[in-house]
């Protein structure tokens, strides 16, 4: 079964650091690209971050550019999002996103993993 | 980058047909045939309905079709049924800093 499963979410204070973490299954998982979108409570879907199956393209949204860091492991079929300097905005709910090669599109969600940036 | 327009509700009768826009500019919606489509239903996470403006991913109903004119795509479901009350969200590709934009959102009732 193809599955992607989150995790390392939780509750932070305004300008410290969290690591998302994505762990991929049922799927050669070096074979695509993946991203991570997030949904703040109540609200629509924003695209965060991107990255190609062998990390030589990485793109960003502009609301977290210079603050968040994408990378993955394909040893490990993992995907990770780095988030320093958290503000109250970037509470949302993460999820990881398989990319549909050549349609950018994303054809496999995970459940998603809660970061809520409060004081 | 702003995100695509799309209308907040939109409500129709069990077996009837409803079309949901988007409307992006030449940057997104109109200058590529990356527009995609997703079904979320509450508390879950959102699946994909329509790749590429019109193409279906195996396993969605053939219901759910999709197109595009000029700056703006649509999403139609034919003969309505219940589990299709949803929120429905489009995206397309962009030439901007952000490659990627979601639409406002669509919440689909069924009557």
């Amino acid at each position: 079964e193809v599955q992607l499963v989150e995790s390392g979410g939780g509750l932070v204070q305004p300008g410290r650091s969290l690591r998302l973490s994505c762990a991929a299954s049922g799927f050669t998982f070096d074979d695509y690209a993946m991203h991570w979108v997030r949904q703040a409570p109540g609200k629509g879907l924003e695209w965060v971050s991107g990255i190609s199956w062998n990390s030589g393209s990485i793109g960003y949204a502009d609301s977290v550019k210079g603050r968040f860091t994408i990378s993955r492991d394909n040893a490990k079929n993992s995907l990770y999002l780095q988030m320093n300097s958290l503000r109250a905005e970037d509470t949302a709910l993460y999820y990881c996103a398989k990319d549909m090669s050549g349609f950018d599109a994303f054809d496999i969600w995970g459940q998603g993993t809660m970061v809520t940036v409060s004081s | 980058q702003s995100a695509l327009t799309q209308p907040a509700s939109v409500s129709g009768s069990p077996g009837q047909s409803i079309t949901i826009s988007c409307t992006g500019t030449s940057s997104d919606v109109g200058g590529y045939n990356y527009v995609s489509w997703y079904q979320q239903h509450p508390g879950k996470a959102p699946k994909l309905m329509i790749y590429e403006v019109s193409n279906r991913p195996s396993g969605v109903p053939d219901r759910f079709s999709g197109s595009k004119s000029g700056n703006t795509a649509s999403l139609t479901i034919s003969g309505l049924q219940a589990e299709d009350e949803a929120d429905y969200y489009c995206s397309s590709y962009t030439s901007s800093s952000t490659p990627y934009v979601f639409g406002t959102g669509t919440k689909v009732t069924v009557l």
